[in-house]
């Protein structure tokens, strides 16, 4: 069965840190990936998404993903996070043709003014 | 547009109740879903529908019950309300068929059963 494992549940950071939050899954077909946050009491939002083409793949407010399908993995970076950057992070998969999705445990991100 | 939408937003149950939560989206997408979140546990799938009149089960489906009369809406039914189902639920939707397979999200329902 798919599976998409999320390895860091807490991440705490001062302002200026990079950040990296790992994902791994297992499919082994062609698969769908995202990445979505979710801001304190708000609803899950994309991030990005990559389908195909360019494993490097930029989404909004400076976060970008690199999808190394050697390693099952769709990691999710930023140069330089913010106060603002704290919220929950969840990696999600589907695989080419369907529907559903599979979603990670999830990653709470701290940032520390 | 107003995407997908859910209500109510918070509600309060007493074990035993039935109550059904609304999920409408006006992108005509053809596929819509409703997970549930609990801390630690990430989203896990209730049911899914992927177009008017067809539903099936996903991974946590046990005391919910959904149906899908128009491309719009997906309401989903608690039978019988237990303590065990206290989370948040997520309506989502997606139309991979119009190349949009990113799912988007409605803000929640607070479920809390006492």
């Amino acid at each position: 069965a798919q599976s998409v494992s999320q390895h860091n549940h807490h991440v705490i950071l001062s302002e200026a840190a990079s950040l990296e939050l790992g994902c791994n899954y297992s499919y082994g077909g062609t698969v769908n990936l995202f990445w979505y946050v979710q801001y304190p009491g708000q609803h899950l939002q994309l991030l990005l998404k990559y389908f195909s083409g360019d494993p490097l793949v930029k989404g909004i407010k400076g976060f970008e993903a690199e999808f190394i399908k050697s390693k099952f993995s769709f990691n999710l970076r930023k140069p330089s996070v913010q106060w603002s950057d704290t919220a929950e992070y969840f990696c999600a998969v589907t695989s080419s043709g369907t529907y559903k999705y599979i979603f990670g445990t999830g990653t709470r991100l701290k940032v520390l003014a | 547009n107003a995407g997908v939408t859910q209500t109510p937003k918070f509600q309060v149950l007493k074990t035993g109740q039935s109550m059904t939560l609304q999920c409408a989206q006006d992108m005509n997408h053809e596929y819509m879903s409703w997970y549930r979140q609990d801390p630690g546990m990430g989203l896990r799938l209730i049911h899914y529908s992927v177009g008017a009149g067809i539903t099936d089960q996903g991974e946590v489906p046990n005391g919910y019950n959904v149906s899908r009369s128009t491309t719009e809406d997906f309401p989903l039914r608690l039978l019988s309300a237990a303590p065990s189902q206290t989370s948040v639920y997520f309506c989502a939707s997606s139309s991979p068929g119009q190349g949009i397979p990113e799912a988007f999200f409605g803000q929640g329902t607070r479920l809390t059963v006492v």
